[in-house]
């Protein structure tokens, strides 16, 4: 079955960065594209951007533009996210999810905390 | 940018029709999904292509769209389908993903 884990909840202080990753089983990883969303306490979902895991190519919402990074490793079927300068308010749960034309298998999440 | 408007919440009592609305300028060119969300939980995809249900969603959720409304609606709606619900979309550009605000179900 389709599955997407993601790693563990981070803490991290103002203007430091957090990586994240995503690893994909029981399906062919280079066959869909990544996408991440966040979702801050209470509220709705937000797209970050998305990325093409057989080409790396990428796309970024304007509003994280020159701040996130998405790569992958296809050796081990894993999609990172990197997102740097935090601030508070980039305190949420960050998704990961796969999708075709839309998402369909997303990961369980993982709670990133800004705090100093 | 494009936005997809949906009413902050929708109370039901258990065995009633729930009915959430997402309205958007594109979607009479564009599908709509519907993503159920609970609480503490990673969303799940519930409707897809305006009307199409995803292996293991129970019958009694179905979709339709008609103009710029998509529509999500719960037949005989159960206390375990309280849960945030949100449409999902893309603008006429075909970019980028685009989330209704979603909207909180209360079935008591």
């Amino acid at each position: 079955q389709v599955q997407l884990v993601q790693s563990g909840a981070e803490v991290k202080k103002p203007g430091a960065s957090v990586k994240v990753s995503c690893k994909a089983s029981g399906y062919t990883f280079t066959s869909y594209d990544i996408n991440w969303v966040r979702q801050a306490t209470g509220q709705g979902l937000e797209w970050m951007g998305w990325m093409n895991p057989n080409s790396g190519n990428t796309g970024y919402a304007q509003k994280f533009q020159g701040r996130v990074t998405m790569t992958r490793n296809t050796s081990i079927s894993t999609a990172y996210m990197e997102l740097s300068s935090l601030r508070s308010e980039d305190t949420a749960v960050y998704y990961c999810a796969r999708s075709s034309s839309w998402p369909d298998y997303w990961g369980q999440g993982t709670l990133v905390t800004v705090s100093s | 940018s494009y936005e997809l408007t949906q009413p902050p919440s929708v109370s039901v009592s258990p065995g009633q029709t729930a009915r959430i609305t997402c309205s958007g300028d594109a979607l009479p060119k564009k599908y709509a999904y519907w993503y159920q969300q609970k609480s503490g939980q990673a969303p799940v995809l519930v409707i897809y292509e305006d009307s199409k249900r995803p292996s293991g969603i129970p019958e009694r959720f179905s979709g339709s769209s008609s103009g710029t409304m998509a529509t999500l609606t719960i037949s005989g709606a159960q206390v375990e389908d309280e849960a945030d619900y949100y449409c999902y979309s893309t603008d006429s550009s075909g970019n980028p993903w685009v989330f209704g605000g979603g909207t909180k179900l209360t079935v008591l």
